[in-house]
C-alpha cells in the first residue's frame, strides 16, 4: 500500500515563530487532508488538499502532487497551534492512510 | 461537511467485557470507517462499513472482535469484545461521501483495566 511520512517527527516552537511541515507520499493520490489532533484526541480538519496551494488564516498548505509531497505552514505560532498534526491520503480506495504525525509543541 | 456524534466520549471498562460505540451522522453517507489509535501512534483503519452489506476488515481485524454494524445511512455502531488491556485506544469513525473529505467523530478514549 501507499506509504506516508511525516518530518519533523516533533518540533519545539516558541511563540510567534514560523513552522513547516512535511508530508512525503510513495504513489498518486486522489486525496490528501492535514488534520490537527488537539490533546482530547479529536481530529480537526485543516485542509482538504490533493493539490495546489490554500490558506486559512495563519495556516497554509500546498501539495505538489507531482512529486508526492505536501506542505504544512504555520505562521506566527500559539500555544494553542500544540498538538499532534497528521498527514493522510487516499488513492483509489476510499479509506485514507495516515502518516506517524508531527507533534508541535508551542511554548510562550 | 458533515457533523458526527460520537458516544461515549471516554469510558474505562473491566477485561472481559465488551463496550459498543455508536456514530450518528446528520446527513446520509454511502461510506463510514472505523479507525483505531493507540496511544502515542497513529490511525489505523479497522474496517469499511457499508449499508446493506457486511463490514469490510482491514488485516489484522476480525468481526468477531470488532463487530460492526450499519443499519442505514445516518448511523453505524463498533463493538469491542471480550476486552483486554490491549484494546486501551482512541476508537474514530469517519465518513466520506464519494471522492471528497473525509470528517471524524470527536473519538471514544477507552481504557481497559
Amino acid at each position: 500500500g501507499i506509504q506516508v511520512e511525516q518530518s519533523p517527527p516533533d518540533l519545539i516552537l516558541q511563540e510567534g515563530a514560523n513552522s513547516t511541515l512535511r508530508c512525503n507520499f510513495s504513489d498518486s493520490v486522489n486525496n490528501l487532508q492535514w488534520f490537527h489532533q488537539n490533546p482530547w484526541g479529536q481530529l480537526i480538519n485543516l485542509f482538504y488538499i490533493p493539490s495546489g496551494t490554500k490558506q486559512n488564516g495563519r495556516l497554509s498548505a500546498t501539495t505538489v502532487a507531482t512529486e508526492r509531497y505536501s506542505l504544512l505552514y504555520i505562521s506566527s505560532s500559539q500555544t494553542t497551534d500544540s498538538g499532534v498534526y497528521f498527514c493522510a491520503v487516499g488513492s483509489g480506495s476510499y479509506q485514507l492512510t495516515f502518516g506517524k504525525g508531527t507533534k508541535l509543541s508551542v511554548i510562550p | 461537511s458533515a457533523v458526527i456524534s460520537q458516544k461515549p466520549s471516554r469510558d474505562i471498562c473491566q477485561r472481559g467485557t465488551s463496550l459498543t460505540i455508536q456514530c450518528q451522522v446528520d446527513s446520509q453517507v454511502t461510506m463510514m470507517f472505523w479507525y483505531r489509535q493507540q496511544p502515542g501512534q497513529s490511525l489505523t483503519l479497522i474496517a469499511t462499513a457499508n449499508q446493506g452489506s457486511e463490514a469490510t476488515y482491514e488485516s489484522g481485524f476480525v468481526i468477531d472482535k470488532f463487530p460492526i454494524s450499519r443499519p442505514n445511512l445516518t448511523f453505524s455502531t463498533l463493538t469491542v469484545s471480550n476486552m483486554s488491556p490491549e484494546d486501551s485506544s482512541i476508537y474514530l469513525c469517519s465518513v466520506r461521501q464519494g471522492d471528497t473529505e473525509a470528517f471524524f467523530g470527536q473519538g471514544t478514549r477507552l481504557t481497559v483495566v
